[in-house]
Order: C-alpha cells, then structure tokens, then sequence
C-alpha cells in the first residue's frame, strides 16, 4: 500500500528564512509524488510533481522539492519565505488503483512571521 | 479558461435530510473524485468515476452516493446527513491517462446540525 508521512504538523519560520516542509513516503513501485497548497479557506494549488523525469522537482513560487530514493523523502524547500506562503501544505502520493486517487499525508501549517 | 466549480460553497441543514453537493468542471476531464477533508484526517476520498455511467466507491463512502450522467457533472449526495458528515467536500478531476495532477474545486462547507 501506498503513503505519506508529513513529518510536522505545524512549522513557523520568519520572513526571508529558508522553508522546509519534510515527507517521507512509502510505494511498492516508483511513485508520483505531488506538493499541493491550500490558503485559507481556499481549494488546493499543485506546487509540483515528481513523475520520474528529474529527481529535483522546481514548481511555482519559487519552491522546490528532491525526490531521494534512498531515503523515501519528498521534502518540500524554498530559499527565503514570503508572508503570501503562510498557508497548509500537503504531500500527496498518486495510487496504482482505484482511478490514481491521490493519498493525502495530514498536512503541515506553515506560519511565517513578519 | 477551463475551471471546476462546486455549489454551494457553504451548506447548513439538519440531521437526516437528504443534501446534493454540485460539482462542474470544463476541463473535459473523464476522472472525476470527491474528497471530504477534515482535521487530522488529510483528504480522503468518497467516490470517482472514470466517465459517463461509471461510478466506484472510494475508502469513505457510506452515506453518500454519486451518478455521472455526463462528462462534466458528478453530484454527491448525501443520503440521510448525519453530524459526522459536517466537513469540507472537495471536488477534484482529471485525464484519463498518464500521470495526471488533479484540478481541484473551491470546496463546500457542510455543517449537518
């Protein structure tokens, strides 16, 4: 069976610090791991997909996450925070069954203080 | 542009009713999915549907149902509402093959009193 593991529930960085958001993810086969964002009381946002192509995946906003087989993480990063990140961040693993349902790791809040 | 969109955006009623959450998307997407997101739990999914007449039950589905008469519509209906199911429901789709991000809908808000 497939999953993710969002390491932090809850990640508070300052302004213009680097952001890192961990995820550990578990797959019988080579997996499609996805980054989405929900800003408050929005839908979600795709930041990036890894699909095998590239093991270093860039996506919007300046974010950018490393697929790592060796270490079963998907860990999401970007440079320098910006208060328009403040927001929930989930990593998502695509399954093999029931039509690529996307199995959702419980998210983490990233708060970014000024 | 093509969008997915889902009505009501917010939806009080009372125990035992019976409630239809609409979900449209012009993508001309065949995969359709709805999820229910609540505290603790991430997203999970309820139902999909991989096109016209096609409907399959995802790992949440007691007390809800869904038809797909077209390509663009899958309602979620909510047999006889219970409390538990006071959550954020997500509309989502996407293509049929490939690995395919899936489009998400702004989401309704169900509060079952």
């Amino acid at each position: 069976a497939q999953s993710v593991t969002q390491l932090d529930s809850h990640v508070s960085v300052s302004e213009g610090t680097p952001v890192l958001l961990r995820c550990n993810y578990s797959s019988s086969y080579s997996p499609s791991l996805f980054w989405y964002v929900q800003h408050p009381n929005k839908g979600l946002q795709l930041l990036l997909k890894y699909t095998s192509a590239a093991t270093l995946v860039k996506g919007i906003n300046g974010f950018e996450a490393e697929f790592k087989k060796s270490e079963t993480s998907f860990h999401l990063t970007k440079p320098s925070a910006h208060m328009s990140d403040a927001a929930e961040y989930f990593c998502v693993v695509r399954s093999y069954n029931q039509g690529g349902k996307l199995i959702f790791g419980q998210g983490t809040e990233l708060s970014v203080k000024p | 542009d093509a969008e997915i969109t889902q009505s009501p955006r917010h939806k009080i009623t009372e125990t035992g009713r019976q409630v239809t959450l609409a979900c449209h998307q012009t993508w001309n997407h065949n995969n359709m999915f709805w999820y229910r997101q609540d505290l603790g739990h991430g997203l999970r999914l309820i139902h999909y549907s991989y096109g016209v007449q096609d409907t399959n039950k995802g790992e949440v589905s007691d007390g809800y149902s869904v038809s797909r008469s077209n390509t663009e519509d899958l309602p979620l209906t909510l047999e006889s509402a219970a409390s538990s199911q006071t959550s954020v429901y997500f509309c989502a789709s996407s293509e049929s093959t490939g690995i395919d991000e899936q489009f998400f809908g702004p989401g309704t808000r169900l509060t079952v009193l």
